[in-house]
């Protein structure tokens, strides 16, 4: 089955201990991105990566980072978590990141993180 | 800027009622344009896209949508709202070429009441 899975799919975690969430697709896709979803803001995109080893900031990457050493992963690495950070966290994947077929994204599931 | 506005952020329509989600953007020229849904707990799912040509398009879980190049609109419609159908709805919008650049909306959570 076609499909982008996070891991976890909820977290609680305390400020300041580093953490990762781990993003994988099984469809070949070339591109890669993280959301995050808060109440009255929609999808705000944190980061992107066009290909492998081709990563670029989105509208909101302050304290985050991200790696796309292979193509099917592309994990999301909270340094130091704040309580700001606290959101859901969606990643998405589609077939080619340079034409229209690119906006047609595929979500994971959702990762719920709780910084307290 | 490029702007995507669902005005309604929460509606509540009866079952087997039609329903209309409002979406407005701007943009100089024709975006691509989308709505995904996301059902609770779930991630998004695209339910219809614009490219080109037909102004009329049609999804999946027989929702529809017009753009209307003069209003700058791209409002998703269904002539009868099924229970399942509750969830929050955005809509999209994508600029130019790049994935990267895809917009979305605030969102509008449906509730339906039997």
């Amino acid at each position: 089955e076609a499909q982008v899975t996070q891991n976890p799919r909820y977290l609680i975690t305390v400020t300041g201990k580093k953490l990762t969430v781990t993003c994988s697709q099984n469809m070949n896709h070339e591109y890669m991105s993280w959301y995050r979803q808060d109440p009255g803001l929609g999808l705000r995109q944190i980061y992107y990566s066009m290909n492998v080893e081709v990563t670029d900031k989105g509208d909101v990457p302050e304290g985050y980072k991200v790696s796309r050493k292979e193509k099917r992963n592309f994990p999301l690495i909270l340094e130091s978590p704040s309580p700001n950070q606290t959101s859901l966290y969606f990643c998405a994947s589609s077939l080619s990141p340079w034409d229209p077929r690119g906006y047609e994204q595929y979500f994971g599931p959702g990762t719920r993180l709780t910084v307290t | 800027a490029q702007s995507v506005t669902q005005p309604d952020i929460h509606i509540t329509v009866s079952e087997g009622a039609s329903l209309e989600l409002r979406c407005n953007y701007s943009y100089g020229a024709t975006p691509y344009l989308f709505w995904y849904v996301q059902s609770p707990g779930q991630g998004l799912q695209l339910l219809l896209k614009y490219f080109s040509g037909d102004t009329l398009v049609q999804g999946i879980k027989g929702f529809e949508a017009e753009f209307k190049r003069s209003q700058s609109s791209f409002n998703l419609r269904k002539p009868s709202v099924h229970w399942s159908d509750a969830a929050e709805y955005f809509c999209a919008v994508g600029e130019g070429t790049g994935a990267n650049n895809l917009f979305f909306g605030t969102g509008t959570r449906l509730t339906v009441i039997p």
